[in-house]
């Protein structure tokens, strides 16, 4: 099994604070996506990334994809309340994906 | 905008009954997807549909079925619900192409006593 460890898996920080979280490989992957999940939510598709170092942007977060591809980081610049959620990190395998267990991320005012 | 619909929302039941969880997309994807996401387990897929007409296991498949009853609609049956299916059930769909996102319903939250 082609398995995805996220870290840390919980995660508690006060609003303005930054976060990084990580999702790690033994072997290399094709593409990462990266989901955020809301309470009560399905997952929602924030990034994919392809090429080994890429490095995304959307707001406040910034991705990157290792330049050996087995792993990626997610950083968060100035996290606000509305940042807590579930972030989930997901491996393409034959057609389908393949999830780590998730960070959870809660942000206090 | 309603992308993928789940029914119902929640459901409980006995150990020994059935039941079947509804999917619907409206994308025209051809690909559709069940997972169940336990605390601490993330998402485990439990079987697939590539296409109208097709459908696979998964990781979990065990104690499910699946019907792809057209390109809009795949459904999830328990036959004889167990309390180890406890869980919260997502369906997913997505483009043709594996790196396109899978989108996903709200969840149906499934407790079985």
């Amino acid at each position: 099994t082609q398995l995805l460890e996220q870290s840390p898996q919980f995660l508690s920080i006060q609003e303005g604070e930054n976060l990084t979280v990580y999702c790690n490989s033994s072997s290399v992957f094709s593409s990462l996506q990266w989901y955020r999940q809301e309470p009560g939510e399905g997952p929602v598709l924030l990034v994919t990334v392809v090429t080994g170092g890429e490095v995304k942007k959307l707001k406040r977060l910034t991705f990157q994809f290792g330049d050996a591809r087995k792993d990626s980081s997610l950083h968060i610049t100035a996290a606000q309340t509305g940042d807590t959620g579930l972030y989930l990190c997901a491996r393409g395998s034959q057609g389908n994906l393949i999830f780590g267990k998730g960070t959870k991320l809660s942000v206090k005012p | 905008n309603a992308g993928v619909t789940q029914t119902p929302k929640f459901q409980v039941l006995k150990t020994g009954q059935s039941m079947t969880l509804q999917c619907a997309q409206d994308m025209n994807h051809n690909s559709m997807y069940w997972y169940r996401q336990d605390p601490g387990m993330g998402l485990r897929l439990i079987y697939y549909s590539a296409s109208e007409g097709t459908t696979d296991k998964g990781e979990v498949p065990n104690g499910y079925n699946v019907s792809r009853l057209n390109k809009r609609e795949f459904s999830l049956r328990l036959e004889s619900a167990a309390p180890s299916q406890t869980s919260v059930y997502f369906c997913a769909s997505r483009g043709e192409w594996s790196n396109q996102p899978q989108h996903f319903g709200d969840g149906t939250r499934l407790s079985i006593l």
